[in-house]
């Protein structure tokens, strides 16, 4: 089996601040995606890459930068937080079935 | 675009209470459709897929059938228990390029299992 880490666990961000959430897989997948969870809201995808170096916009790509500079990463940036923001980021691999990490929980005041 | 509904927002149940939490979809073509289940502090763990039309899935005495008729999946389980207690998450998959499943999710449904 693999997994999947996510870096931070939890996060706290000030206003406007750029802020960097990181994922590492050891499944060895192509494809690895970011997604954001909102109360009541399912998940959404940010940004998803099918390769290294690859990144392609979901549908909640504005506000959002990625990279993918090796296989087994993936990082997402928050360009600039917004005030009393909360949610639940959630990284993935996989192709047809997806693995997800446990998640870095975001707050901004 | 494709859009995932899940009726139930929270249901509350007994132990060893039938479970249905109706899940139905609108997409154009022949998605799959997945069941998702996320535990406290855990990301969501995949449960089952259906691929084509009545195919069931299963997995942990959960099923689903897949009905393009209906265009439902929904889920059931006989008799749940309370270590059951999740958020349950259904999707829809498109493949889009070899190796890349768009999936679609519903909003959740939360079930609380009481002993």
């Amino acid at each position: 089996g693999g997994i999947i880490t996510q870096t931070p666990k939890f996060l706290i961000g000030q206003e406007g601040q750029k802020l960097t959430l990181k994922c590492q897989q050891n499944f060895n997948h192509d494809t690895m995606y970011w997604y954001r969870q909102d109360s009541g809201k399912g998940l959404r995808l940010i940004y998803y890459s099918i390769t290294e170096n690859d990144l392609q916009k979901g549908d909640l790509s504005e506000g959002y930068d990625a990279s993918r500079e090796k296989k087994s990463s993936f990082s997402l940036t928050v360009t600039s937080a917004q005030k009393n923001e909360m949610a639940v980021f959630l990284c993935a691999s996989g192709s047809y079935e997806q693995y997800f990490g446990p998640g870095t929980r975001l707050t901004v005041l | 675009g494709d859009s995932v509904t899940q009726t139930e927002g929270q249901v509350a149940l007994s132990e060893e209470d039938f479970l249905t939490i109706h899940c139905n979809y609108s997409a154009s073509g022949y998605p799959a459709l997945f069941w998702y289940v996320q535990y406290p502090g855990e990301g969501p763990q995949f449960l089952f897929r259906a691929s084509r039309d009545k195919e069931k899935g299963s997995s942990r005495g959960f099923e689903a059938t897949y009905d393009k008729g209906t265009t439902s999946f929904h889920l059931r389980k006989a008799s749940v228990q309370e270590s059951d207690s999740a958020v349950y998450y259904c999707a829809l998959g498109v493949v889009l390029s070899g190796s890349f499943n768009k999936l679609t999710f519903g909003a959740g449904t939360r079930l609380a299992v009481c002993p």
